[in-house]
């Protein structure tokens, strides 16, 4: 069962333009989120991170907004640049449920030069 | 310096053998992880280590027994391998534990079990 889903496997963007990553989950528990990029042959970094008392939390190029009724969150990325090339990881979980981080499967992003 | 380091990158082992992959970070946190990626991608917990302690046991076969002799190690021992163990293994480390903190990934062991 996953409570965590990234129905996007890839998305392909030409350099300068906005990537929108897209995550929706379906434990209403779940009060954190989280998204990590991954390069090849690495592990997981974080990237920006949201608590559910907000609905938009910025920093730098990267802006990620949580819609808490429709259990979806996404991340936007403007500009993109080549750089940000990599596998993004939608993450989530719930402070009163353990220390479980739940992920979803990543959405490999492709930016165009 | 490394934060958060795993040995070795790559293994490659016959069904049926004993091994293990270590672990270590120099951040000074408190607590650790190991994580699975499977063949789908999703990276599903495993175990954490919080002060040596373990505060997160999932649902995984008793021949995976994680060891953390001290707070900067967590070690990951898994007996009798079988094909479907094949995956690549990410130890983690956060401040403590919590989900409003992030967690910081070694680079990952791919484990191939023929």
């Amino acid at each position: 069962d996953q409570q965590v889903k990234q129905n996007s496997p890839s998305l392909s963007v030409q350099e300068g333009r906005i990537s929108i990553l897209n995550c929706d989950y379906t434990n209403s528990m779940f009060d954190y989120f989280l998204w990590y990029k991954k390069y090849p042959a690495e592990g997981p970094t974080f990237l920006i991170s949201i608590s559910s008392i907000k609905d938009k939390n910025e920093d730098g190029r990267f802006t990620v907004f949580l819609n808490k009724s429709a259990k979806h969150l996404s991340l936007h990325i403007v500009p993109s640049q080549p750089g940000d090339s990599a596998v993004y990881f939608c993450a989530a979980s719930e402070s009163t449920g353990g220390f479980k981080t739940i992920f979803g499967a990543g959405t490999r992003l492709f930016v165009k030069a | 310096d490394t934060a958060v380091s795993q040995t070795p990158k790559y293994l490659v082992t016959q069904m049926g053998n004993d091994k293990s992959i270590k672990c270590e970070q120099n951040l000074g946190h408190d607590t650790m992880y190991w994580y699975k990626q499977d063949s789908k991608k999703f990276l599903k917990i495993m175990f954490s280590y919080n002060n040596k302690e373990l505060i997160i046991n999932e649902t995984v076969p008793n021949r995976f027994s994680p060891k953390s002799p001290d707070k900067a190690h967590l070690n990951l021992h898994i007996n009798s391998l079988e094909l479907g163990d094949s995956a690549v293994y990410f130890c983690a480390s956060s401040q403590i534990p919590g989900p409003a903190y992030e967690q910081y990934f070694g680079p990952g062991t791919r484990l191939t079990v023929t």
